[in-house]
Protein backbone atom coordinates (compact mmCIF):
# COMPACT_ATOMS: atom_id res chain seq x y z
CA UNK A 1 0.00 0.00 0.00
CA UNK A 2 1.11 3.55 -0.99
CA UNK A 3 2.39 5.52 2.49
CA UNK A 4 3.11 8.58 1.12
CA UNK A 5 0.45 10.25 -1.85
CA UNK A 6 0.98 13.57 -3.61
CA UNK A 7 -1.67 14.10 -6.14
CA UNK A 8 -0.45 16.66 -7.73
CA UNK A 9 2.33 15.30 -10.52
CA UNK A 10 2.81 19.18 -11.75
CA UNK A 11 2.30 22.39 -10.71
CA UNK A 12 2.66 25.99 -12.10
CA UNK A 13 2.72 29.33 -10.16
CA UNK A 14 3.91 32.56 -10.42
CA UNK A 15 6.89 34.23 -9.26
CA UNK A 16 6.76 35.68 -5.65
CA UNK A 17 3.23 34.13 -5.24
CA UNK A 18 2.70 31.38 -2.74
CA UNK A 19 1.97 27.60 -3.68
CA UNK A 20 0.81 24.64 -1.76
CA UNK A 21 2.11 21.02 -2.47
CA UNK A 22 -0.07 18.16 -1.03
CA UNK A 23 0.87 15.52 0.50
CA UNK A 24 -0.73 12.96 2.55
CA UNK A 25 0.52 10.01 4.40
CA UNK A 26 -0.80 6.65 6.00
CA UNK A 27 0.93 4.91 9.26
CA UNK A 28 -0.47 3.22 12.37
CA UNK A 29 2.86 4.14 13.63
CA UNK A 30 2.76 6.53 16.56
CA UNK A 31 5.91 8.02 16.12
CA UNK A 32 6.97 9.45 12.60
CA UNK A 33 8.35 11.73 11.02
CA UNK A 34 7.93 13.88 7.93
CA UNK A 35 10.05 15.31 5.22
CA UNK A 36 10.08 17.45 2.15
CA UNK A 37 13.37 17.52 -0.76
CA UNK A 38 13.57 19.06 -3.29
CA UNK A 39 15.28 17.79 -6.41
CA UNK A 40 16.20 20.54 -9.24
CA UNK A 41 16.96 18.67 -12.81
CA UNK A 42 20.56 18.30 -11.67
CA UNK A 43 19.58 15.19 -9.61
CA UNK A 44 20.70 16.09 -5.95
CA UNK A 45 18.35 15.94 -3.43
CA UNK A 46 18.11 18.67 -1.05
CA UNK A 47 16.46 18.52 2.76
CA UNK A 48 14.04 21.45 2.92
CA UNK A 49 12.22 20.88 6.34
CA UNK A 50 11.13 18.06 8.90
CA UNK A 51 8.12 17.49 11.36
CA UNK A 52 7.94 15.36 14.04
CA UNK A 53 4.29 13.54 14.67
CA UNK A 54 4.81 14.75 18.66
CA UNK A 55 5.99 18.64 17.11
CA UNK A 56 2.93 20.59 18.79
CA UNK A 57 3.45 23.61 16.03
CA UNK A 58 4.22 23.40 12.78
CA UNK A 59 7.58 23.56 11.12
CA UNK A 60 9.26 26.86 9.19
CA UNK A 61 12.08 27.01 7.60
CA UNK A 62 12.68 30.41 5.61
CA UNK A 63 10.39 30.19 2.79
CA UNK A 64 9.17 26.81 3.40
CA UNK A 65 6.33 25.83 5.91
CA UNK A 66 4.76 22.34 6.87
CA UNK A 67 0.85 23.06 7.03
CA UNK A 68 0.18 19.57 9.11
CA UNK A 69 -2.41 18.25 9.78
CA UNK A 70 -2.57 14.87 11.83
CA UNK A 71 -6.21 14.38 12.44
CA UNK A 72 -6.01 14.10 8.01
CA UNK A 73 -2.63 12.83 8.11
CA UNK A 74 -1.78 15.49 5.93
CA UNK A 75 1.20 17.41 5.57
CA UNK A 76 1.46 19.87 2.86
CA UNK A 77 4.66 21.82 2.10
CA UNK A 78 3.79 25.58 1.49
CA UNK A 79 6.74 27.63 -0.56
CA UNK A 80 5.68 31.64 -0.20
CA UNK A 81 6.64 34.14 -2.37
CA UNK A 82 7.98 31.79 -5.25
CA UNK A 83 11.44 32.41 -6.74
CA UNK A 84 12.62 30.69 -10.37
CA UNK A 85 15.13 28.78 -8.56
CA UNK A 86 12.22 27.00 -7.13
CA UNK A 87 11.10 24.86 -10.27
CA UNK A 88 12.43 21.83 -9.39
CA UNK A 89 10.25 17.88 -8.29
CA UNK A 90 9.55 17.90 -4.63
CA UNK A 91 9.26 15.03 -2.71
CA UNK A 92 7.26 13.91 0.32
CA UNK A 93 9.00 11.52 2.30
CA UNK A 94 7.97 9.72 5.81
CA UNK A 95 9.58 7.90 8.20
CA UNK A 96 8.20 6.03 10.65
CA UNK A 97 10.15 3.88 14.30
CA UNK A 98 12.81 2.21 14.35
CA UNK A 99 13.27 -1.06 12.45
CA UNK A 100 15.04 -3.41 10.76
CA UNK A 101 15.36 -0.86 7.84
CA UNK A 102 16.62 1.66 10.30
CA UNK A 103 14.67 5.22 9.64
CA UNK A 104 14.30 4.05 5.52
CA UNK A 105 12.43 7.05 4.20
CA UNK A 106 9.45 5.99 2.09
CA UNK A 107 8.86 8.43 -0.66
CA UNK A 108 5.92 9.64 -3.05
CA UNK A 109 6.05 10.43 -6.28
CA UNK A 110 6.51 14.07 -6.29
CA UNK A 111 5.25 17.10 -7.97
CA UNK A 112 6.49 19.23 -10.57
CA UNK A 113 6.76 22.27 -9.79
CA UNK A 114 7.30 25.30 -12.46
CA UNK A 115 7.53 29.13 -11.39
CA UNK A 116 6.87 31.65 -14.52
CA UNK A 117 7.98 35.10 -14.23
CA UNK B 1 34.58 17.47 0.58
CA UNK B 2 31.92 17.63 3.58
CA UNK B 3 29.46 15.65 1.72
CA UNK B 4 28.04 12.08 0.72
CA UNK B 5 30.04 11.48 -2.18
CA UNK B 6 29.11 8.53 -4.64
CA UNK B 7 31.13 7.00 -7.75
CA UNK B 8 30.81 6.96 -10.62
CA UNK B 9 29.00 10.16 -11.18
CA UNK B 10 27.62 8.00 -14.73
CA UNK B 11 27.97 4.03 -15.40
CA UNK B 12 27.05 2.53 -19.24
CA UNK B 13 27.36 -1.22 -19.01
CA UNK B 14 26.11 -3.91 -21.15
CA UNK B 15 23.91 -6.51 -20.36
CA UNK B 16 24.47 -9.23 -18.40
CA UNK B 17 28.06 -7.31 -16.89
CA UNK B 18 28.58 -6.97 -13.01
CA UNK B 19 28.23 -3.40 -12.15
CA UNK B 20 29.77 -2.08 -8.00
CA UNK B 21 28.56 1.64 -7.33
CA UNK B 22 30.69 3.44 -4.23
CA UNK B 23 28.91 5.68 -1.88
CA UNK B 24 31.18 7.29 1.05
CA UNK B 25 29.11 8.81 3.34
CA UNK B 26 29.81 11.94 5.94
CA UNK B 27 32.61 11.02 8.27
CA UNK B 28 30.69 10.03 11.42
CA UNK B 29 27.65 9.41 10.02
CA UNK B 30 26.79 5.60 11.42
CA UNK B 31 23.96 5.11 9.33
CA UNK B 32 24.06 4.49 5.45
CA UNK B 33 21.05 4.12 3.17
CA UNK B 34 20.72 3.03 -0.57
CA UNK B 35 18.03 3.91 -2.42
CA UNK B 36 17.09 3.45 -6.52
CA UNK B 37 15.31 6.23 -8.38
CA UNK B 38 13.60 4.96 -11.57
CA UNK B 39 13.01 7.53 -14.51
CA UNK B 40 10.23 10.10 -13.22
CA UNK B 41 9.59 8.04 -10.28
CA UNK B 42 10.02 8.74 -6.37
CA UNK B 43 12.86 6.87 -4.46
CA UNK B 44 12.76 3.09 -3.83
CA UNK B 45 14.91 2.00 -0.06
CA UNK B 46 17.19 -0.40 -1.03
CA UNK B 47 19.33 -1.54 2.01
CA UNK B 48 19.98 0.00 5.44
CA UNK B 49 23.73 -0.46 7.36
CA UNK B 50 24.06 0.92 10.78
CA UNK B 51 27.77 0.62 11.09
CA UNK B 52 28.95 -2.25 9.13
CA UNK B 53 25.65 -4.09 9.62
CA UNK B 54 22.56 -4.63 7.68
CA UNK B 55 20.33 -6.19 9.82
CA UNK B 56 17.85 -6.60 6.78
CA UNK B 57 18.37 -7.27 3.06
CA UNK B 58 14.65 -7.75 1.66
CA UNK B 59 14.68 -4.44 -0.06
CA UNK B 60 17.17 -5.51 -2.13
CA UNK B 61 15.38 -6.08 -5.52
CA UNK B 62 16.86 -9.76 -6.45
CA UNK B 63 19.37 -11.73 -5.45
CA UNK B 64 22.06 -10.14 -8.10
CA UNK B 65 22.19 -7.36 -5.62
CA UNK B 66 24.45 -7.08 -3.19
CA UNK B 67 25.69 -4.78 -0.46
CA UNK B 68 28.63 -3.93 2.25
CA UNK B 69 29.82 -1.22 3.91
CA UNK B 70 33.52 -1.04 5.75
CA UNK B 71 32.91 0.10 9.38
CA UNK B 72 31.27 3.27 9.19
CA UNK B 73 33.13 4.36 5.97
CA UNK B 74 32.45 3.65 2.57
CA UNK B 75 29.71 1.34 0.91
CA UNK B 76 29.61 -0.36 -2.40
CA UNK B 77 26.36 -2.05 -4.27
CA UNK B 78 26.87 -4.28 -6.66
CA UNK B 79 24.81 -5.41 -9.13
CA UNK B 80 25.78 -8.97 -10.66
CA UNK B 81 24.34 -10.15 -14.54
CA UNK B 82 22.92 -6.43 -15.60
CA UNK B 83 19.59 -6.64 -16.67
CA UNK B 84 18.00 -3.53 -18.42
CA UNK B 85 15.30 -3.43 -16.35
CA UNK B 86 18.57 -2.31 -13.35
CA UNK B 87 18.80 1.09 -15.26
CA UNK B 88 17.88 3.74 -12.81
CA UNK B 89 19.55 6.59 -10.49
CA UNK B 90 21.53 5.12 -6.77
CA UNK B 91 21.34 6.93 -4.55
CA UNK B 92 23.02 6.57 -1.01
CA UNK B 93 22.24 8.75 1.75
CA UNK B 94 23.64 8.76 5.62
CA UNK B 95 22.45 10.64 9.19
CA UNK B 96 23.49 10.47 12.16
CA UNK B 97 21.46 7.75 12.87
CA UNK B 98 18.68 10.02 15.22
CA UNK B 99 15.45 9.98 14.36
CA UNK B 100 14.81 13.50 13.77
CA UNK B 101 18.17 14.40 11.88
CA UNK B 102 17.60 14.27 7.60
CA UNK B 103 19.07 12.28 5.22
CA UNK B 104 22.00 13.64 3.61
CA UNK B 105 21.62 12.91 -0.18
CA UNK B 106 25.13 12.22 -2.50
CA UNK B 107 24.84 13.05 -5.99
CA UNK B 108 23.73 9.59 -7.59
CA UNK B 109 24.99 6.92 -9.96
CA UNK B 110 22.99 6.88 -13.16
CA UNK B 111 23.34 3.51 -14.15
CA UNK B 112 22.49 2.36 -17.76
CA UNK B 113 22.11 -0.67 -18.93
CA UNK B 114 22.21 -1.63 -22.51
Amino acid sequence: AQKITQTQPGMFVQEKEAVTLDCTYDTSDPSYGLFWYKQPSSGEMIFLIYQGSYDQQNATEGRYSLNFQKARKSANLVISASQLGDSAMYFCAMREGLTVSGYALNFGKGTSLLVTP
Amino acid sequence: GAGVSQSPSNKVTEKGKDVELRCDPISGHTALYWYRQRLGQGLEFLIYFQGNSAPDKSGLPSDRFSAERTGESVSTLTIQRTQQEDSAVYLCASSSGAPGYEQYFGPGTRLTVT
